[in-house]
């Protein structure tokens, strides 16, 4: 009864295709993430979205497109993948209120290999 | 632009020692910092935060100290145990906003 679960876990492919990575979370949360950990282990925000409405788009190339069909889903999309887009990358989800820190709940991460 | 900093790639410290891991940032907005561990092969999961209005916030084992003047947060984890061997995120967060450090693996030798 996974809180937060990310499909798929490993993904291998060619460059120039066209992948999606799906996440979704069972904890009732209003916020979502994508975050993304590159070689040198760092976890960069890509986008956040809070009841569906995008509220934080980092610099990150137009070929990656977040979809929120609804609250407990936040897709993520790549077209055209290129070398450097090998990383995991990490969804997550919060909720943000007056008696929590809004810390976020991670899925499992899925390992994007681009060759 | 690394908002949040952890110079210190590793550490090994001996089972039922002090095991100090630090943090340093740059943005004065932040209002909550964590720490996160983090598994192999697992996504991170929270461990402890502190606000920003506070100056030490303990839980068991773990400690966090933060000092604003200095833009400087540690982890103290004591006795450390074994179990306690992970990668761990310092985090900074300000609006939904979450910013992490490059993590710190932490190796406690029985």
């Amino acid at each position: 009864d996974t809180a937060v679960s990310q499909t798929p876990k490993y993904l291998v492919t060619q460059m120039g295709n066209d992948k999606s990575i799906k996440c979704e979370q069972n904890l009732g949360h209003d916020t979502m993430y994508w975050y993304k950990q590159d070689s040198k282990k760092f976890l960069k925000i890509m986008f956040s979205y809070n009841n569906k409405e995008l509220i934080i788009n980092e610099t990150v190339p137009n070929r990656f497109s977040p979809k929120s069909p609804d609250k407990a889903h936040l897709n993520l999309h790549i077209n055209s993948l290129e070398l450097g887009d090998s990383a995991v990358y990490f969804c997550a989800s919060s909720h943000v209120g007056q008696e929590n820190t809004g810390e976020l709940f991670f899925g499992e991460g899925s390992r994007l290999t681009v060759l | 632009d690394q908002q949040v900093k952890q110079n210190s790639p590793s550490l090994s410290v001996q089972e039922g020692r002090i095991s100090i891991l630090n943090c340093d940032y740059t943005n004065s907005m932040f209002d909550y910092f964590l720490w996160y561990k983090k598994y192999p092969a697992e996504g991170p999961t929270f461990l402890i935060s502190i606000s920003s209005i506070k100056d030490k916030n303990e839980d068991g084992r773990f400690t966090v100290f933060l000092n604003k003047s200095a833009k400087h947060l540690s982890l103290h984890i004591v006795p450390s145990q074994p179990g306690d061997s992970a990668v761990y995120f310092c985090a900074a967060s300000v609006h939904n906003d979450m910013r992490f450090g490059a993590g710190t693996r932490l190796t406690v030798k029985p």
